[in-house]
């Protein structure tokens, strides 16, 4: 079984300074990566997701996030924040060898980008 | 190509009713996954759907069910409501398939039910 912690509920940020998130998950096999990002009323939007292969992922928006095995860490990181980031983010985790699409998810972290 | 589509957006029903939410996943996709979120317990996974079969199933009552078509899309029902199923819920479509693509799922906007 698996299970992800997202470590901060709130990360209050000034625009245009960096940001970074983070994920931690338990698992006793290997797995596969996500973050999605929410906005209000929407559903779930693909940010980036580790699979195999770099470890240094990059995804949409000018996000990205690193793998860290050693770990067990999918930290999500942003170099400069906008207004347009404000949103909820979620770390999310499958087996490598689950059957299925099954998703673990975090709790979220509300990032709240301020003028 | 054309994503996810979840109807109704907004359902209000009372206590003890059933409802069924509807969700058409990408074309081309097989797999169909159904996951409760609420403020409290977060994004909760209730189910999967594959090829018409549920693959795999969450910890929620037996009043929480699906089923899947032919042409992949997918209902669940949620009999003798209570007031504690108000929720968004959301639909997830992946291609379903073996390799590590199976997992990438793309989510709908959501069916928001409140029991009133």
């Amino acid at each position: 079984a698996q299970s992800v912690t997202q470590l901060d509920s709130q990360v209050p940020v000034f625009e245009e300074a960096p940001v970074e998130l983070r994920c931690n998950y338990s698992s006793s096999v290997s797995v596969y990566l996500f973050w999605y990002v929410q906005y209000p009323n929407q559903g779930l939007q693909l940010l980036l997701k580790y699979l195999s292969g770099s470890t240094l992922v990059k995804g949409i928006n000018g996000f990205e996030a690193e793998f860290n095995k050693s770990q067990t860490s999918f930290h999500l990181r942003k170099p400069s924040v906008h207004i347009s980031d404000t949103a909820e983010y979620f770390c999310a985790v499958s087996g490598v060898y689950n059957q299925g699409g099954k998703l673990i998810f975090g709790q979220g972290t509300e990032l709240s980008v301020k003028p | 190509k054309a994503g996810v589509t979840q109807t109704p957006r907004y359902l209000i029903k009372t206590r003890g009713q059933q409802v069924t939410l509807s969700c058409s996943p990408i074309s081309g996709h097989r797999s169909v996954s159904w996951y409760q979120q609420t403020p409290g317990q977060g994004l909760q996974f209730l189910f999967e759907y594959f090829s018409e079969t549920q693959r795999n199933k969450g910890n929620f009552p037996g009043r929480f069910s699906g089923r899947q078509f032919s042409n992949s899309r997918s209902e669940m029902n949620v009999s003798t409501l209570e007031l504690g199923d108000s929720a968004l819920y959301l639909c997830a479509s992946s291609w379903g398939g073996r390799g590590p693509s199976r997992t990438e799922a793309f989510f709908g906007q959501g069916t928001r039910l409140t029991v009133v």
